[in-house]
């Protein structure tokens, strides 16, 4: 199994900052990696495909990037509805894995 | 429009089985594959295995094997998850999710499944 490691696993930032959370996969995963956002009690939310796409209807201030084994998700100028928790995910090879999440705080 | 629509919550005894239930009710999902994701109780996400309807053909995750069952029903646009064996450490919410192009765009609002003697 490719295993994805996320980093920071919590973080706390303030209404208007950038915040950046990486991701790193086990083996080269070229870009076959999606970014998700959940709410409590929700379901997931798809933010970011192929790395660097973004998803129809994700706020432009989202953005991906990275290939290979190292990727980020950057958010620009936090709004606090975007105080969730963030999960990468790779779709390169069966069985498709996670990251452990970053649960992003209000601080 | 696609809209996944999942069967209610389920309390289950240790050893038996669950069954639940995912139908589209936009009726589009046929052609795409149709996963299953489970997250327990503070925890992550993790993948169980997806089914093209279509086809029919399921793929599991090796730790599901054995105990796992994912099928579909084309003419009603429903997928189902069946779970046997269960026992504690299966207490999650389970969500089906609709796949494209290698994500899932599409989420069904999970099931609660608990299992406790």
């Amino acid at each position: 199994d490719i295993q994805m490691t996320q980093s920071p696993s919590s973080l706390s930032a303030s209404v208007g900052d950038r915040v950046i959370i990486s991701c790193r996969a086990g083996q080269n995963i070229s870009n076959y990696l999606n970014w998700y956002q959940q709410m409590p009690g929700k379901a997931p939310k798809v933010l970011v495909y192929a790395a660097s796409s973004l998803h129809t209807g994700a706020p432009s201030r989202f953005s991906g990037s990275g290939s290979g084994t190292d990727f980020s998700l950057t958010i620009n100028s936090l709004q606090p509805e975007d105080f969730a928790t963030y999960y990468c995910q790779q779709s390169y090879r069966n069985p498709r894995t996670f990251g452990q999440g970053t649960k992003l705080e209000i601080k | 429009q696609v809209h996944l629509v999942q069967s209610g919550a389920e309390v289950k005894k240790p050893g038996s089985s669950v069954k639940v239930s995912c139908k589209d009710s936009g009726g589009t999902f046929n052609t795409h594959v149709v996963s299953w994701v489970r997250q327990a109780p503070g925890h992550g996400l993790e993948w169980m295995g997806g089914i093209i309807p279509m086809f029919g053909s399921p793929n599991y995750a090796q730790k599901f094997q054995g105990r796992v069952s994912i099928s579909a029903d084309e003419s009603s646009s429903t997928a189902y998850l069946e779970l046997s064996s269960l026992r504690s450490e299966d207490t999650a919410v389970y969500y089906c999710a609709r796949e494209l192009h290698g994500f899932w765009d599409y989420w069904g609002q999970g099931t609660l499944v608990t299992v406790s003697s």
